[in-house]
């Protein structure tokens, strides 16, 4: 069946500028998770959602980072007035299971964001 | 700071050799799972090992957790070229509403 997608696949995006990055899950998981990569780095975590209530957001770096998944399906993240140091992979997932404990997660291509 | 590290942070080995990752991490877990990463693409999910096993096997795969020192080895038996890549475990902590934190990953190289 289809994997987890994430649309745009690459945005480039001028400084000051809103961006919203798209996941869609793997139909009928109930965990979605968004991630952000640097180069040579694992996954940093920013938030997940079970079904449509956000459970855990403490991995937003700061108040311009959002994300909504309203209908317990497809999740968007926010970036308002992006900055330089947003540029990174942006990366979504989804689990089948709700996150407690958590269960093995199924992973979209990414967002890479550049921020110029 | 991270739940989870994974020593070495490269390692280089022949075509046929096996190649052993260590995780360790510092909180106490309810599952740690080992993800596979190929050249900036997609994490693939290798295998999951609950808090109550000690070892699990897939395929060319095994997983040991000593949940004792809190640190967690993946083997991967007669490497081959394809599994040259990124190698992550990743945990969730109990005390931090189960989230899922990775590491920053064992770069594997297997030279043919």
């Amino acid at each position: 069946g289809a994997g987890v997608s994430q649309s745009p696949r690459y945005k480039v995006t001028k400084r000051g500028q809103d961006v919203a990055l798209r996941c869609d899950p793997i139909s009928g998981h109930v965990s979605l998770y968004w991630y952000r990569q640097a180069l040579g780095q694992g996954p940093e975590f920013l938030t997940y959602f079970n079904y449509e209530a956000q459970q855990d957001k403490s991995g937003l770096p700061n108040d311009r980072f959002s994300a909504e998944r309203p209908e317990g399906s497809i999740s968007t993240l926010t970036i308002q007035r992006t900055e330089q140091r947003d540029s990174a992979m942006y990366r979504c997932a989804s689990s089948p299971q709700g996150a407690r404990p958590s269960w093995e997660q199924y992973f979209g291509p990414g967002t890479r964001l550049t921020v110029t | 700071s991270q739940q989870g590290e994974e020593d070495p942070q490269a390692l280089s080995i022949q075509e046929g050799e096996n190649a052993t990752m260590n995780c360790s991490y510092k909180t106490s877990i309810n599952n740690l799972q080992w993800y596979r990463q190929n050249s900036g693409r997609g994490l693939v999910h290798l295998i999951l090992i609950r808090s109550n096993e000690r070892e699990k096997h897939s395929g060319r795969l095994r997983v040991t957790l000593d949940t004792s020192k809190k640190s967690s080895s993946l083997l991967i038996t007669a490497s081959r070229a394809a599994d040259t890549a990124s190698y992550f475990c990743a945990t969730d902590a109990k005390t931090s509403y189960d989230k899922v934190i990775f590491g920053p990953g064992t770069s594997l190289s297997v030279i043919p």
